[in-house]
């Protein structure tokens, strides 16, 4: 069963346009969110997190939206660059566990269009 | 520090035969933790350390999977008596004991092709 949902394969825009990439979770016990970003040949890289008491992180051109009560987060990038064409995973975890296991969605690659 | 180190970064290898990863974390991350990433998949759990106890181990992992961490420091991940359905990338990742506002760092991964 797929707990964290990424159900668009792919995504294309133009460059310097909003970038917006969804992900939905299943798992109530689910409170903290992570968004990676992944090269070809190269292993995921940490992009930017949320707690579930909040319902919006920014940092630079990137911005994190929580809708815990829809069990939906949003990345949001502006403006989209040539470089941040890659793969994103959405990612969450249950911090009750506190074993920190985080479980990934399937990926968005995003292709940043000239 | 040169953040997670895996090696090698490719192994081919006949079906039937042994393999095993190093994966060399983060000198002050106490946790390690170990994903297979298989194409059109995202990372899925396979077991972790938190210093040299491993805590929890996936359904995925079989019985053919083994993972230690002597000393708390590096780890290895041996597959005996490989199958082509084990070809994947195999993902090494380090944390300190909380991974709130940073995450895991990962390695750049084992890519393990079964022949």
């Amino acid at each position: 069963d797929q707990q964290v949902k990424q159900n668009s394969p792919s995504l294309s825009v133009q460059e310097g346009r909003i970038s917006i990439l969804n992900c939905d979770y299943t798992n109530s016990m689910f409170d903290y969110f992570l968004w990676y970003k992944k090269y070809p040949a190269e292993g995921p890289t940490f992009l930017i997190s949320i707690s579930s008491i909040k319902d919006k992180n920014e940092d630079g051109r990137f911005t994190v939206f929580l809708n815990k009560s829809a069990k939906h987060l949003s990345l949001h990038i502006v403006p989209s660059q040539p470089g941040d064409s890659a793969v994103y995973f959405c990612a969450a975890t249950p911090i009750v566990n506190r074993d920190d296991k985080i479980i990934f969605g399937k990926g968005t690659r995003l292709h940043i269009l000239p | 520090d040169t953040g997670v180190s895996q090696n090698p970064r490719h192994k081919i290898t006949k079906r039937g035969q042994n393999v095993t990863f190093r994966c060399d974390p983060i000198s002050e991350h106490n946790r390690l933790y170990w994903y297979r990433q298989t194409l059109g998949q995202g990372p899925e759990f396979l077991t972790y350390f938190q210093n040299e106890a491993q805590l929890e181990k996936s359904r995925l992992l079989s019985d053919r999977f083994s993972a230690e961490r002597p000393k708390g420091s590096f780890s290895t991940l041996e597959i005996q008596r490989t199958e082509q359905g084990d070809s994947a990338m195999y993902l090494c990742a380090s944390s300190l004991a909380s991974i709130y506002n940073y995450g895991y760092t990962f390695g750049s991964g084992t890519r393990l092709t079964v022949v």
